[in-house]
């Protein structure tokens, strides 16, 4: 079944240390992309995309993802968070349908 | 653009009721979805529509849930009667044509008392 894991459910770091989370995905043709941000209280926006291109995609606020096609893989990554970046971070699929992990809660302590 | 809109933007009533969310996507865009997101199930596609007519709804999880889209500018979802399993914040989301990203509104946070 097509699915999209995110491997951390809650990740704690303090401010200026560097962030990656994990996305994977099993849709086997042509998709699509994105990282979605929900930071308290707010509705969902979107962080990056990547639809074709170059595999090292940038978004907003510093976030970056790479795509690597042979691992099924579409992690994000910042260098040094801050603790604005507090949110909930969704990794999204699309190929003939929408589907979204389940979701990883950052917390960044000051 | 005043984005899309959701409303109301809270909404408690008791099980057995009926509940109704509305959704105004943004202006021109040809597709609409709804979604679902609780802690238990994370964030889930319940339906959505391209140029009014419903596309997929797989997800839409049982028979006491609905959804219309009456014109270009307008959805809703229903749920009739309400349980208090579904209780989740919903989300409407749009967008202009494939391979853009969505655009989602604020979402109405449900509780079924």
């Amino acid at each position: 079944a097509q699915s999209v894991s995110q491997h951390n459910h809650h990740v704690i770091l303090s401010e200026a240390a560097s962030l990656e989370l994990g996305c994977n995905y099993s849709y086997g043709g042509t998709v699509n992309l994105f990282w979605y941000v929900q930071y308290p209280g707010q509705h969902l926006q979107l962080l990056l995309k990547y639809f074709s291109g170059d595999p090292l995609v940038k978004g907003i606020k510093g976030f970056e993802a790479e795509f690597i096609k042979s691992k099924f893989s579409f992690n994000l990554r910042k260098p040094s968070v801050q603790w604005s970046d507090t949110a909930e971070y969704f990794c999204a699929v699309r190929s003939y349908d929408m589907r979204f992990g389940a979701g990883t809660r950052l917390t960044v302590k000051p | 653009d005043a984005g899309v809109i959701q409303s109301p933007r809270h909404e408690v009533t008791e099980m057995g009721q009926e509940v109704t969310l509305r959704c105004k996507p943004i202006s021109g865009h040809d597709y609409l979805f709804w979604y679902r997101q609780t802690m238990m199930r994370g964030l889930e596609l319940l339906i959505y529509f391209n140029n009014n007519v419903p596309i997929d709804d797989s997800g839409m999880p049982e028979d006491r849930f609905s959804a219309k889209m009456p014109n270009a500018s307008f959805s809703t979802l229903k749920i009739q009667p309400s349980e208090p399993r579904d209780s989740a914040v919903y989300f409407c989301a749009s967008r202009d044509r494939a391979n853009q990203p969505q655009h989602f509104g604020d979402g109405t946070r449900l509780s079924i008392l």
